[in-house]
């Protein structure tokens, strides 16, 4: 099993939908998890990190679930401006190791 | 200056030259990295400094030689490379080896051999 699993999309969704990612992990030692967002040809970018409880960004919202370890993103009303690659990023155990980032999920948003 | 920087935003080079990328960030990181992400490709990890120390190196061929001077500072030296070490290079750095708190990108740098 991978460490960090994504499905790569593409999604293609149109404006104003919703959708949701989700992202499964191999290590239950894992401790901090994110969201990073590439656009083509451009760096990641920290998007949101994930906490136990959920968090929510706005239209963003992110979840974690240890006992599947599997963490997800939902966006809202999505706009054109969330067309980009959405990466998972997990902590690969405690302790100082470098961080796991997945393959990403495409998304793009069509008017 | 703030975040993380780096030099050039692009660069082409033969395949007998020599050129070196520069990696700097201005948060008070103590680890650093550089990746490459081929086209279309995912990130891949090639090496990690923490307090300037070399932690880990990804099987990466010995044409790639990473410096790090200061926990600010980091350089990838190039030489004799291939066309397909063509790709996009990033840096990071982060507050802990672990990644913790995330990492923050360089805007990287496009790097084309000819």
């Amino acid at each position: 099993r991978k460490e960090v699993e994504q499905d790569p999309g593409p999604f293609n969704v149109p404006e104003g939908a919703t959708v949701a990612f989700n992202c499964t992990y191999s290590n239950s030692a894992s401790q901090s998890f994110f969201w990073y967002r590439q656009d083509c040809r451009k760096e990641p970018k920290l998007l949101m990190s994930v906490y136990s409880s959920g968090n929510e960004d706005g239209r963003f919202t992110a979840q974690l679930n240890r006992a599947s370890q599997y963490i997800s993103l939902l966006i809202r009303d999505s706009k054109l401006s969330d067309s980009a690659t959405y990466l998972c990023v997990v902590t690969r155990r405690p302790g100082n190791t470098p961080l796991v980032f997945g393959k990403g999920t495409r998304l793009s948003v069509i008017a | 200056e703030t975040g993380v920087t780096q030099t050039p935003r692009h660069l082409v080079m033969g395949m007998t030259n020599k050129k070196s990328l520069k990696c700097e960030q201005h948060l008070g990181h103590n680890a650093m990295y550089w990746y490459k992400q081929s086209a279309k490709k995912p990130l891949e990890l090639m090496f990690v400094y923490s307090l300037e120390e070399r932690v880990e190196n990804n099987s990466v061929p010995s044409r790639f030689s990473p410096e790090c001077p200061n926990s600010s500072h980091l350089f990838l030296h190039l030489h004799t490379l291939q066309p397909e070490d063509s790709a996009l290079y990033l840096c990071a750095s982060s507050q802990d080896l672990g990644g913790n708190y995330g990492y923050t990108f360089g805007s990287g740098t496009r790097l084309t051999v000819v």
